[in-house]
């Protein structure tokens, strides 16, 4: 069966702009949520989406924010982007019950220049 | 907060030994413990689970152990090889919490 997909894998965007990243999770995956990568801070929580309601949010500013349709597939959002943007946002869904692992997404590469 | 510590940044191995990583976290009870293995430039991927109520897992040649005495849970590779080298991540949760990563070991293993 299909993977988590991400597009576009790679961006490059200028301070100020605004950004949007979608996320398709594997089939019958109704929980999705939003990692950011960086060589410094490592693997950070945006949130995390389940059947197209915000179920938990991380530390990061209003700047981020997400949805999720009713297909399961979810978007990011980055408005006023930032220098300190740049990083690997990656997205994984998870099946439905306790105890499963992630099945993550190769990412999207966001530069900001 | 709660803080999650992986032993060391790099580790390097030889080709046939058994690589040990470790996990340490503090102001955390989790429910289960997830190891995941990440190659540059890729999303992580999922390797094991293990519940607080477990002491062992195995899978293949991979064995991870939980203490939830000692808040560490220990990441075994046995007969490594080159192919085995990659970074691993520790991550945490309790149940209907999001999941918070360590900082991930990078390991080499050397022909």
């Amino acid at each position: 069966k299909a993977g988590v997909t991400q597009t576009p894998r790679y961006l490059i965007k200028t301070r100020g702009q605004q950004v949007t990243l979608s996320c398709s999770p594997i089939s019958g995956h109704r929980s999705v949520s939003w990692y950011q990568q960086t060589p410094g801070q490592g693997l950070q929580f945006l949130f995390e989406y389940f059947s197209e309601t915000q179920r938990n949010k991380g530390n990061f500013p209003g700047r981020f924010s997400g949805r999720q349709f009713s297909n399961s597939r979810s978007e990011m959002n980055v408005s006023t982007l930032e220098l300190g943007d740049s990083a690997l946002y990656l997205c994984a869904s998870r099946a439905p019950g306790q105890g499963t692992g992630y099945t993550f997404g190769s990412g999207t590469r966001l530069t900001v220049v | 907060s709660q803080k999650i510590e992986q032993n060391s940044e790099a580790l390097n191995i030889q080709e046939g030994k058994t690589a040990t990583l470790t996990c340490n976290y503090t102001n955390y009870s989790p429910a289960y413990l997830q190891w995941y293995r990440q190659d540059p430039g890729r999303g992580p991927v999922f390797l094991l689970l293990i519940r607080e109520n477990e002491k062992e897992k195995r899978k293949e040649r991979l064995k991870v152990t939980f203490d939830t005495t000692l808040k560490q849970s220990l990441f075994h590779i046995t007969a490594s090889q080159p192919a085995d080298s990659a970074t691993y991540l520790c991550a945490l949760t309790r149940y209907g919490q999001n999941f918070v990563f360590g900082p991930g070991t990078r390991l080499s293993v050397l022909p």
